[in-house]
């Protein structure tokens, strides 16, 4: 079955980490492009973190510092470490593929399948 | 950042009803867009890539259209299933960056 499956999401205090992981089966995981996308309280999507096949990694602002998407191939799973988390980091996580074309160039591009997500919570 | 607007915020129809959603950019974005629908509890799924290439699965009443700044999604004959929130998202390709629209709720 083709699917991603996310896990690691929880309550943190500010300030504070988290390690989220999405493993992912059923299409050739080597080759494609794997992201994070938040969607927060008021339902607001955004891109946090995306990672190509040979390991290149890309951030919006909001995130650049502090957040890190790794991937292991071997394993099939993609990682977001989150470091000095704060309130406005709580969301709903996405584990998503990238299809079409990569990234990096021109062409078509979207996000064309979603984990079901995992809920970050930053809080005291 | 090139900055998508959606409109309207909510947009109430009946089944069997047509729905036209509208995407803005700040700037050109070329073809460059996709739509999601998402409903309650759910992920967001692809409907729409490249402005106007329907993705797998999705039904024919799905259709977009548009380039440069300004996207349309039409859904030709609403279904019950298809009440639910519409996102559009444009990219970037270097460096990458991809930015979504605020969304418009269908709903009856």
């Amino acid at each position: 079955e083709v699917q991603l499956v996310e896990s690691g999401g929880g309550l943190v205090q500010p300030g504070g980490s988290l390690r989220l992981s999405c493993a992912a089966s059923g299409f050739t995981f080597t080759s494609c492009d794997m992201h994070w996308v938040r969607q927060t309280t008021g339902k607001r999507l955004e891109w946090v973190s995306g990672i190509g096949p040979d390991g290149d990694t890309y951030y919006p602002g909001s995130v650049k510092g502090r957040f890190t998407i790794s991937r292991e191939n071997a394993k099939n799973s993609v990682y977001l470490q989150m470091n000095s988390l704060r309130a406005g980091d709580t969301a709903v996580y996405y584990c998503v593929k990238g299809g079409y074309e990569v990234m990096t160039g021109p062409g078509p591009y979207a996000f064309d399948l979603w984990g079901q997500g995992t809920t970050v919570t930053v809080s005291s | 950042e090139i900055v998508l607007t959606q409109s309207p915020a909510t947009l109430s129809l009946s089944p069997g009803e047509r729905a036209t959603l509208s995407c803005r950019a700040s700037q050109s974005v070329s073809s460059y867009l996709a739509w999601y629908q998402q409903k309650p509890g759910q992920a967001p799924r692809l409907l729409i890539y490249d402005g106007s290439n329907r993705a797998t699965g999705i039904p024919a009443r799905f259709s977009g259209s548009g380039s440069g700044t300004d996207f349309t999604l039409t859904i030709s004959s609403l279904e019950p299933e298809d009440f639910a929130l519409y996102y559009c998202q444009q990219r970037f390709d270097w460096p990458p960056r991809f930015t979504f629209g605020p969304g418009t709720k269908v709903d009856i």
